[in-house]
């Protein structure tokens, strides 16, 4: 089946240090993903996406992911977080089944603290 | 620019009531969608529209779930009767061509639905 599995519930980190959140896929040919962040009372908003092209994806906010064909992966990171970086991130792929489908992951939540 | 819009951003009823959520997307954008977001997961997809089309229902719990999206700009999706499962988030989203796979979707703040 085609999926997407964030394996971390929730992510906690120090201001100013670096943050990882991790995100793996399984699809049948070549795949599509995207990043979303989900503020509280607000909407999905997107963050990045990977196409084709650099491995290496650059998006809003100085956020940023790594596309690792080999290990199915594609985690979002960022240089250096902030407190208001703090939200609830998706992974998504889109998956072509007879029509594109979007699939999400089950979501990260990111504590940034002070 | 206005975003998508959803409304109300809150309901609360009864089981074995019906209950119906409008969706107004971005001016332009062909395709839309709605998902299901329970507690502590990812949006599910409900629904894809292209234009008035319904190309995608087949998450859909038909029995008791309906959608139109008439001239193909807004969308109501309607439960009746509701269940106490179906306490959720809606979210509608939208976007320029759905069936291009660089388009990502635009997401309104969704419509929390609690049925007790």
């Amino acid at each position: 089946a085609q999926s997407v599995a964030q394996p971390e519930d929730q992510v906690n980190v120090a201001e100013g240090n670096p943050l990882t959140v991790k995100c793996t896929y399984s699809v049948s040919g070549n795949p599509y993903l995207f990043w979303y962040v989900q503020y509280p009372n607000r909407g999905l908003q997107f963050l990045l996406k990977y196409i084709t092209g650099d491995n290496l994806v650059k998006g809003s906010y100085g956020f940023e992911a790594e596309f690792n064909k080999s290990q199915t992966s594609f985690h979002l990171k960022k240089p250096s977080a902030l407190v208001s970086d703090s939200a609830l991130y998706f992974c998504a792929v889109i998956v072509n089944t007879g029509g594109f489908k979007t699939i999400f992951g089950a979501g990260t939540r990111l504590f940034v603290k002070a | 620019e206005a975003g998508v819009v959803q409304s109300p951003r809150y309901k609360i009823i009864e089981k074995k009531q019906p209950v119906a959520f409008w969706c107004n997307p971005i001016s332009g954008h062909n395709t839309l969608y709605w998902y299901r977001q329970n507690l502590g997961q990812g949006p599910e997809l409900l629904i894809r529209y292209e234009n008035e089309e319904a190309v995608d229902d087949s998450q859909l719990p038909k029995d008791r779930f309906s959608a139109e999206r008439l001239k193909g700009v807004d969308s109501t999706l309607k439960i009746q009767p509701a269940e106490l499962g179906d306490s959720a988030v809606y979210l509608c989203a939208s976007s320029l061509l759905g069936t291009a796979l660089n388009t990502e979707a635009f997401f309104g703040q969704g419509t929390r639905l609690t049925v007790v």
